[in-house]
């Protein structure tokens, strides 16, 4: 039972375009997400999050856009860069009753040419 | 601050040991949690801790137990290893009551043959 779902398991962009990952979930319980990235031997590292109360959330190159009727969320990043190359991770929680457990989606691997 | 850190690094065992792996949160936060990435999936949720009590439990057996100490730091242990046990383990460390920011270690990278 996938409850974070990334459908892409990879992306390839140009450097300076825009990226776009989704991440769709099932479980109408979460109401905190976030996104994590992933360079190989390293552990996951924050990126971004946003609030089930909110649409949307920007952090300089990084906006991340929650649509709850869908039940989707987007990562956007623009302009691109070689160093955002790595492997993304959609995650979400149900604050209100399970705390900090945390669920990650698969993943999807950007590549960003330059 | 040295961050989430995790020992060993890198483990080989055969299949029906046991196994344990060290994490030490970052400097300020009490609640751990323990992940299993397998290759080409997601971190898989396998329990969390504070206070010294397992408060969260993922869909993992229990041949999966873990502990934590005074000081904050954890435990993972795993027993009657088999060879779908073969993962890079993360710990991950959070302040309770704060958004569930988690900051990771590096990994184990377990193993099993």
């Amino acid at each position: 039972d996938q409850q974070v779902k990334q459908n892409s398991p990879s992306l390839s962009v140009q450097e300076g375009r825009i990226s776009i990952l989704n991440c769709d979930y099932t479980n109408s319980m979460f109401d905190y997400f976030l996104w994590y990235k992933k360079y190989p031997a390293e552990g996951p590292t924050f990126l971004i999050s946003i609030s089930s109360i909110k649409d949307k959330n920007e952090d300089g190159r990084f906006t991340v856009f929650l649509n709850k009727s869908a039940k989707h969320l987007s990562l956007h990043i623009v302009p691109s860069q070689p160093g955002d190359s790595a492997v993304y991770f959609c995650a979400a929680s149900a604050m209100k009753t399970s705390y900090d457990k945390v669920i990650f989606g698969p993943g999807t691997s950007l590549s960003v040419i330059p | 601050d040295a961050g989430v850190t995790q020992s060993p690094t890198h483990l080989i065992k055969t299949r029906g040991q046991q196994v344990t792996l060290r994490c030490s949160p970052k400097s300020g936060h009490d609640t751990v949690s323990w992940y299993q990435q397998a290759l080409g999936q997601g971190p898989q949720f396998i329990f969390q801790y504070y206070e010294e009590e397992e408060r969260q439990r993922g869909n993992f057996p229990d041949r999966f137990s873990g502990h934590q100490f005074p000081n904050y730091s954890s435990e993972l242990n795993v027993n009657a290893l088999l060879l779908g046990d073969s993962a890079l383990y993360l710990c991950a460390s959070s302040a309770r009551g704060m958004n569930t920011e988690a900051f990771f270690g590096q990994g184990t990278r377990l193993t099993v043959v």
